[in-house]
């Protein structure tokens, strides 16, 4: 079965401060990879999503960025924190092919700047 | 571009009580339909799905149709418990091909004992 991981599971930085969140994905191969971002007492906000190994495409500009190392890896970093970075960070993966694929996702990082 | 809106919350019920969260959407061509709940602290669960019009998806007591006449994929349940308190997302993927999915911004559930 597949499994989503996510670490670390908690963080305080400063801001300021580099970040880097990973993410890897066991049991399946070639999976469309998804960063989001939940706010405190907001929605999902989609941030970037990957096809494949270095294909990535961003949905918000802002400080952050994401790498795709390897086809199960998945890793979001930022060189300068800010406060506004706070929040719950959620990885996700789904199948390929059109139609009624759902997503699943990790069990989050959540992210204190302060 | 394509949406989802959810109704606001929090929505605060008495166990058992009857629960509707609306959800509305707006999309090009037909997209699959997902509701997902996240408990305090942990991430996103599906809990059903529809891909078509008129289907039917449930799961744990939760039904929700597929109204392509509306736009709509209402979440309902007869009879809530204290352990359906969470937060429950309406989202769909993008019909267009990008792989994307488009969530709403999530409706918190309370259920007093």
């Amino acid at each position: 079965s597949q499994t989503i991981h996510q670490w670390p599971a908690t963080l305080v930085q400063p801001v300021g401060s580099p970040l880097s969140l990973e993410c890897t994905v066991e049991g399946t191969s070639n999976p469309n990879l998804y960063w989001y971002r939940q706010a405190a007492g907001r929605g999902l906000q989609l941030l970037f999503y990957s096809v494949g190994i270095g294909q990535i495409s961003s949905e918000v500009p802002q400080n952050l960025s994401a790498s795709r190392p390897q086809d199960r890896q998945f890793i979001l970093s930022s060189k300068k924190l800010l406060l506004s970075d706070s929040g719950f960070y959620l990885c996700a993966w789904g199948v390929k092919g059109h139609g009624e694929y759902e997503q699943y996702f990790g069990p989050g990082t959540r992210l204190t700047v302060t | 571009g394509n949406s989802v809106t959810q109704m606001e919350g929090p929505v605060t019920l008495s166990e058992e009580a009857f629960l509707t969260i609306n959800c509305t959407y707006t999309a090009t061509g037909y997209p699959s339909l997902f509701w997902y709940v996240q408990y305090p602290g942990e991430g996103l669960q599906l809990l059903l799905k529809a891909t078509k019009a008129d289907d039917k998806g449930s799961n744990k007591g939760f039904e929700a149709t597929y109204r392509k006449e509306t736009t709509s994929f209402h979440l309902e349940k007869g009879s809530v418990q204290v352990s359906d308190s969470a937060v429950y997302f309406c989202a769909l993927r993008d019909p267009s091909g990008t792989y994307k999915y488009i969530f709403g911004t999530g409706t918190r559930l309370k259920v007093l004992a």
